[in-house]
């Protein structure tokens, strides 16, 4: 069965580096999401992607954080500058293009800043 | 500011029983609805999705919809000790169809 990846699992970066996280969504999938997750909280909305360029993005999703769709499987979310408040885990979702179609997520990525 | 909200328990049931989980939304626009069950560090997975008012059964999970009272169920029946999650509410927002808006999520703890 289709599913989306994302790597890494875990990373470990120092306070003021810049991270890259990894996803492959599914591959006929059009709409494609991050999602943050600090631990015990709920699940925060970063930002969707569709059709090459953002559709959305929420007050997190600010100058620090950048999205891209490097060639035609993987997109990734790179947080510059990175900040203690930071970490948290990281989600990529993907969805085919009807509308109220199921989001997809992937198994996130740990984010840790020291 | 578009909401769902969901009692963030702990929701404690016998193994065996039913567990009934319960979501609110406000935005009258919402046209889908999901519930997610998430285990502690892992990522949201999808249990069912309901689309049109009245309930939908897929095994032991029945969802329910009543869009006139803005609010959905997720009830477990023979409940098990493997069903002990966070169950996460998700509504498509009204204005775009495309995004979730989603609720803190409730804990279920399913009792041996």
């Amino acid at each position: 069965e289709p599913e989306v990846t994302q790597t890494p699992s875990h990373q470990v970066t120092q306070m003021g580096q810049e991270v890259i996280l990894r996803c492959v969504p599914i591959s006929n999938h059009l709409y494609f999401y991050w999602y943050r997750q600090i631990l015990g909280q709920k699940v925060e909305f970063l930002v969707s992607f569709y059709n090459n360029e953002i559709s959305e993005k929420s007050e997190i999703f600010d100058d620090q954080f950048s999205v891209e769709r490097p060639d035609g499987s993987n997109f990734t979310l790179k947080i510059r500058s990175t900040k203690l408040e930071d970490s948290a885990m990281y989600f990529c979702a993907s969805r085919g293009g009807g509308a109220g179609e199921t989001q997809y997520f992937g198994p996130g990525t740990r984010l840790l800043v020291l | 500011q578009k909401e769902v909200e969901q009692n963030s328990g702990p929701l404690s049931v016998p193994e065996g029983a039913i567990a009934s989980l319960n979501c609110t939304y406000s935005d009258r626009g919402s046209q889908s609805f999901f519930w997610y069950r998430q285990y502690s560090g892992k990522s949201p997975e999808l249990i069912m999705s309901i689309y049109s008012n009245g309930d939908k059964e897929d095994g032991r999970f029945t969802a329910q919809l009543n869009k006139a009272s803005q609010y959905v169920s997720l009830l477990i029946r023979d409940s098990q000790p493997s069903d002990s999650a966070t169950y996460l509410c998700a509504v498509t927002d009204g204005d775009s169809n495309y995004q979730l808006i989603w609720g803190a999520g409730t804990k279920l703890i399913i009792k041996p």
